[in-house]
This record gives C-alpha cells, structure tokens and sequence, in this order.
C-alpha cells in the first residue's frame, strides 16, 4: 500500500476556477500535513502546511484536513495559469527525523 | 527573505567517482534533510540531521552515503563511489524545528548526472 496517494492527473481548470487537489495517507501517526508547488525542472516551494482538522486558509489557497478519513486536500480559488505545476502532498509523523514522505503529486494545468 | 542555497547546479562525474553536493541552509534553522529526486519519480527522504548526528536516514542511504557539518553554515552529502542509478536531483532542506511544526524549505537542487 503506497503510504501517501495522490491521483497523477493532469487535472485541467478553466482560468478564473477552483482546483481541487486530493491526497490520501495510510499512516494513523502523521501528524503534520504539506503541500508543495513544483515546477518543471525545479525544486519543491511550500505553499501549505496544516496539522489539525478542519480548513486552514492562505489568500486562495484552502488547505482541507480530516484525520478520521485519512485525507487531506488542497483548495486553489481563481485559478490562474501560472498555477499550473505539480503539487505534491507531503506528510510527516512527529519524532525521529521527521521526515517527508511525497506523494507521487498531481498535475494541474490551468487554461486560458 | 533568507533561502536554502546549494552547489552546484549541476555535476558530473563517472561511475566510481566520489561527489560531495553542497547546501547551505537558512541561517536560524537546526535541523537539515537530503532527499532526492530521479527523473519522473516522487521525491524521496535520504537523511535528517540535527546537532551534528544523523536523526534518521532511509533505505537508499547505505555505506556510500554521508553527511557532515563541517563548520557553522554547511552542510555536504557525499557519495563515496557513485553509481549509474544514483543520478538524480538531490535537493537538501533545512527546518527551524522538529516537533510537531516542521515546515521545510527546499533548495534549488543539483542535477547529479553519472556516466
């Protein structure tokens, strides 16, 4: 079982929509919760991080968590083309070294 | 507004070789992470690295691979003898914390192509 799961896509919005991101974790003791913009050829920019359930909101970003579920999205609102990109969902437990763990991310292309 | 930088962009090197890959992290951060990435592929956790000890490292890092802070603004990972499937793009980060809010910025990477 992949430890986190994000569906490849492409995922194509029109411009001026809403981009609905998806991510799905298998381990129970994640504790913090990250979304990663990334370019082509480029390294991974933060854009997100939340930790406990419920919506956490950055200008037109919502990030989305439900720990119940196991699942955690990523809201983009007026979506705009140069938010085309993959975005990676990240999750880490507390303790020990804290590391990432990456979905294989989701591609997003926003159209004019 | 303070950034992970590393060198070189690029490197190259024949198999066998040994590489160091450079990074220097944001200047009030304590905890420092390799993590790679092979073409096409999902980024991937190699080591974290707190107050000059290893905290955690992954499968992929086995003998071959080390890392050093060897003064108060470095941070290195070595490949002692590089293999073909070693090429990657290795991107180091660094974190203010490790507990439970554990943001961390990632450098621009270097492209490590063994031939």
């Amino acid at each position: 079982q992949k430890e986190v799961e994000q569906n490849s896509g492409p995922l194509s919005v029109p411009e001026g929509a809403i981009a609905s991101l998806n991510c799905t974790y298998s381990d129970r003791v994640s504790q913090s919760f990250f979304w990663y913009r990334q370019y082509s050829g480029k390294s991974p920019e933060l854009i997100m991080s939340i930790y406990s359930n419920g919506d956490k909101e950055d200008g037109r970003f919502t990030a989305q968590l439900n720990k119940a579920s196991q699942y955690v999205s990523l809201l983009i609102r007026d979506s705009q083309p140069s938010d085309s990109a993959t975005y990676l969902c990240a999750v880490s437990r507390t303790g020990g070294g804290n590391k990432l763990t990456f979905g294989t991310g989701t591609q997003l292309k926003v159209e004019l | 507004e303070p950034e992970v930088t590393q060198t070189p962009s690029h490197q190259v090197t024949q198999m066998g070789q040994e590489v160091i890959l450079r990074c220097v992290p944001i200047s009030n951060h304590l905890y420092f992470y390799w993590y790679r990435q092979i073409l096409g592929q999902k980024v991937e956790f190699l080591v974290s690295f707190y107050n000059n000890e290893i905290s955690e490292k992954s499968e992929i890092f086995d003998d071959q691979f080390s890392v050093e802070r060897p003064d108060g603004s470095n941070f290195t990972l070595k490949i002692r003898s590089t293999k073909l499937e070693d090429s990657a793009m290795y991107f180091c980060a660094s974190s203010r914390s490790s507990i439970s809010y554990n943001e961390q910025f990632f450098g621009p990477g270097t492209r490590l192509t063994v031939l």
